[in-house]
């Protein structure tokens, strides 16, 4: 089982909702990410946290908007989506940003845009 | 900019018999290579990080190797249960989102009984 948890498994929302992914990690890591993958396709990196505070914001659309809490909490909440967006979002830690520290993944939450 | 060439794409092999996943690599300032096991609909797990050329790891049936270019992952005697995407990964100096991973597109590997 992974460590890292990601709620909810599954979402479908129209283009006009509000919804929000929530991730938890409880292995002391200080620094948590988004990424985004499509289907056959590598992740691609959407938001960096390092200490609570977004270090990277790999130019994503405002659709998308990051959350940090807390150190082991991280949210993503998403507004007006388009269905190009429907996808497998990735959340990820590690014990700091960058230096070599692997990033250990969740399950990831399956969203569909209709 | 960091890039990551994986191959093959597909890779199908009897059980039991052995073979190389390859990764071919550029980075600037090489801080770390991951290489990931995904199942379908699941996350990314995370196998091995090498830092330097020469690096080994081993975890059961899988051995990691690194050289100033490439990556291999080496399958050896594999079961159904190996079946999987492999991902390599890197972090450089400046690549990645600078301190994300720049992923290969990954080799889908069928282990067949």
């Amino acid at each position: 089982d992974t460590e890292v948890t990601q709620t909810p498994k599954h979402l479908v929302m129209g283009m006009t909702n509000k919804k929000s992914l929530k991730c938890e990690q409880h292995m002391g890591h200080r620094a948590m990410y988004w990424y985004k993958q499509k289907a056959k396709k590598p992740p691609e990196l959407m938001f960096v946290y390092s200490y609570e505070k977004l270090s990277i914001n790999e130019s994503v659309p405002s659709r998308f908007s990051p959350e940090c809490p807390n150190s082991s909490l991280l949210n993503l909440h998403l507004h007006a989506l388009q269905p190009e967006d429907s996808a497998l979002y990735l959340c990820a830690s590690s014990q700091v940003r960058g230096q070599g520290s692997p990033l250990h993944f969740g399950n990831g939450t399956r969203l569909t845009v209709t | 900019e960091d890039q990551v060439t994986q191959s093959p794409e597909a890779l199908r092999l009897q059980e039991g018999e052995s073979s190389s996943l390859n990764c071919s690599y550029t980075v600037s300032g090489l801080r770390g290579l991951f290489w990931y096991r995904q199942d379908p609909g699941k996350g990314p797990e995370f196998l091995f990080t090498l830092y330097s050329a020469g690096e080994e790891k081993e975890k059961e049936r899988l051995k990691a190797t690194l050289t100033k270019k490439e990556s291999f992952l080496h399958i050896t005697a594999p079961k159904p249960e190996d079946s999987a995407t492999y991902l390599c990964a890197v972090q450089g100096d400046s690549g990645g989102g600078a301190d994300g991973l720049t992923f290969g597109k990954g080799t889908h590997l069928i282990i067949q009984p």
